[in-house]
């Protein structure tokens, strides 16, 4: 069974608008991490959050983590053509599996110009 | 700056051949990671080294073999390739244990 599920599967918006994908785990995790991942290419990190932060930004995205839901979530604003790519969470439990970490099954998202 | 760097990047193999996935880390990196993409699927972990030395190993199947080298290269082995094998596999590295960073991916298709 998946770690990580993502909601909503796929999204797709105008350019300009705001784009928020949310991704929900079972267990307790040492962080959450969101990568991005352009049609069949590498995945690109994009930010790191902690299981004792609550938010962290980096540029036009805000990432925010209730552990007490086990769930996160990715706002990108400002949208662009560019930012079309599948964006997955991965959770990092820490423990003996530090450093494993655990996929969500992605959101596409599609920016139109 | 350097990225990690996988060879090769394409690969065709016949079912019940054998296959090796090269991982260069970024410099200065100590732990590397192998994962398993299949198509339309999230990336599963196979396996993890840290300082040349298992670390961590997930799903990955018996026929499949890694190692980590004294310049943190590693090599991912895979024999009696079968066709649900075709998947691309990244290699990542960190430097500790937080922030992986991923490489192209090699692309797998067994004939």
């Amino acid at each position: 069974s998946q770690q990580g599920e993502e909601d909503p599967q796929a999204l797709s918006i105008q350019e300009g608008e705001n784009a928020t994908m949310n991704c929900s785990y079972k267990t307790s995790i040492n962080n959450l991490q969101w990568y991005r991942q352009n049609s069949g290419r590498g995945l690109v990190h994009l930010i790191l959050i902690r299981s004792n932060e609550r938010e962290k930004h980096s540029g036009r995205l805000r990432v925010t983590l209730d552990t007490s839901k086990k769930s996160s979530s990715l706002l990108i604003t400002a949208s662009r053509a560019a930012d079309t790519a599948s964006y997955f969470c991965a959770t990092d439990a820490g423990g003996t599996s530090y450093g494993k970490l655990t996929f969500g099954q992605g959101t596409i998202l599609t920016v139109h110009p | 700056a350097a990225g990690v760097i996988q060879s090769p990047r394409h690969l065709i193999k016949e079912k019940r051949e054998t296959a090796t996935l090269k991982c260069y880390p970024i410099p200065r990196h100590d732990t590397v990671y192998w994962y398993q993409q299949g198509p339309g699927q999230d990336p599963q972990f196979l396996i993890s080294f840290y300082e040349k030395m298992q670390s961590d190993k997930g799903s990955i199947p018996d026929r499949f073999s890694a190692q980590q080298f004294s310049d943190y290269h590693s090599e991912l082995n895979m024999s009696s390739l079968e066709l649900g094998d075709s998947a691309l596999y990244f290699c990542a590295s960190s430097s500790g244990w937080e922030t992986q960073y991923f490489g192209p991916g090699t692309r797998l298709l067994v004939l």
